[in-house]
C-alpha cells in the first residue's frame, strides 16, 4: 500500500490562508469519504484536526476547513497563525488495509 | 479523560524481540477497535496494526507480517504488540491509537524501539 501523496513543505504568512493537497486513488481517498488530517508538533503525538472529510472535532479552530475532489483531498487553514506551523498529515480508509497515511507537510509560518 | 499510555520500548539488538503495551483509560477499552502507528526517525506516520473489539480479526502492514502480533486484554484494558526477528527498519516510534469510526483518534504520547547492534 503506498502512502498518499503530500507536497513537502507549505508556507504562509500570518493572516493569509494555505491549502495542503493529499492525493491517493479510488481505493482510498476517492472511494471513501473517511479522509482525516492530524496535526504534529515536534515531539508529540499527533491530533486529530479533520475527520470524514469536512468534520471538524470539538476543540478544532474553524480556521481549519476540508474538502475532497475525486482522488485529491485538501485542508485548507485560513488566518494563518504561528501556533499552526506544525507537520500536517493526512489519512484515508482503504479497501485493502484499514488506514493509509499520507507523506507529510510541514507548514512553515514565515 | 480518554487516555493511552505506551510503554516496553527501548533498545534490542537485530533479530531480537519486544512486547509494546498500551494501558487504556477514560473510555470503555471493550467496545474500541484499536491500532498500533509508528514512524521513524524524521519521517512520516505508518499504519502496523489493527485488532477488533475482541481480537478475533487482526491485519498487518506486509512489512510486518508474520514478524508482528497484535493482541489485547479487555480485562485489563490493555493492548499489545508483541514484536519479534527486529530490524533496523523497525526503529521507530510505536503509537497506541484508538479507532474511532473510521477515525484515529487519540493517540497515546508513544514508545521509541531502537533497533541496533
Amino acid at each position: 500500500q503506498s502512502a498518499l501523496t503530500q507536497p513537502a513543505s507549505v508556507s504562509g504568512s500570518p493572516g493569509q490562508s494555505i491549502t495542503i493537497s493529499c492525493t491517493g486513488t479510488s481505493s482510498d481517498v476517492g472511494g471513501y469519504n473517511y479522509v482525516s488530517w492530524y496535526q504534529q508538533h515536534p515531539g508529540k503525538a499527533p491530533k486529530l484536526m479533520l475527520y470524514e472529510v469536512t468534520n471538524r472535532p470539538s476543540g478544532v479552530s474553524n480556521r481549519f476547513s476540508g474538502s475532497k475532489s475525486g482522488n485529491t483531498a485538501s485542508l485548507t487553514i485560513s488566518g494563518l497563525q504561528a501556533e499552526d506551523e506544525a507537520d500536517y498529515y493526512c489519512s484515508s480508509y482503504t479497501s485493502r488495509n484499514p488506514f493509509v497515511f499520507g507523506t507529510g507537510t510541514k507548514v512553515t509560518v514565515l | 479523560e480518554v487516555q493511552l499510555v505506551e510503554s516496553g520500548g527501548g533498545l534490542v539488538q537485530p533479530g531480537g524481540s519486544l512486547r509494546l503495551s498500551c494501558a487504556a483509560s477514560g473510555f470503555t477499552f471493550s467496545a474500541y477497535l484499536m491500532h498500533w502507528v509508528r514512524q521513524a526517525p524524521g519521517k512520516g506516520l505508518v499504519w502496523v496494526s489493527r485488532i477488533n473489539v475482541d481480537g478475533s480479526d487482526t491485519r498487518y502492514a506486509d512489512s510486518v507480517k508474520g514478524r508482528f502480533t497484535i493482541s489485547r486484554d479487555n480485562a485489563k484494558n490493555t493492548l499489545y504488540l508483541q514484536m519479534n526477528s527486529l530490524r533496523a527498519e523497525d526503529t521507530a516510534v510505536y503509537y497506541c491509537a484508538r479507532d474511532d469510526a473510521y477515525k484515529i483518534d487519540p493517540w497515546g504520547q508513544g514508545t521509541l524501539v531502537t533497533v541496533s547492534s
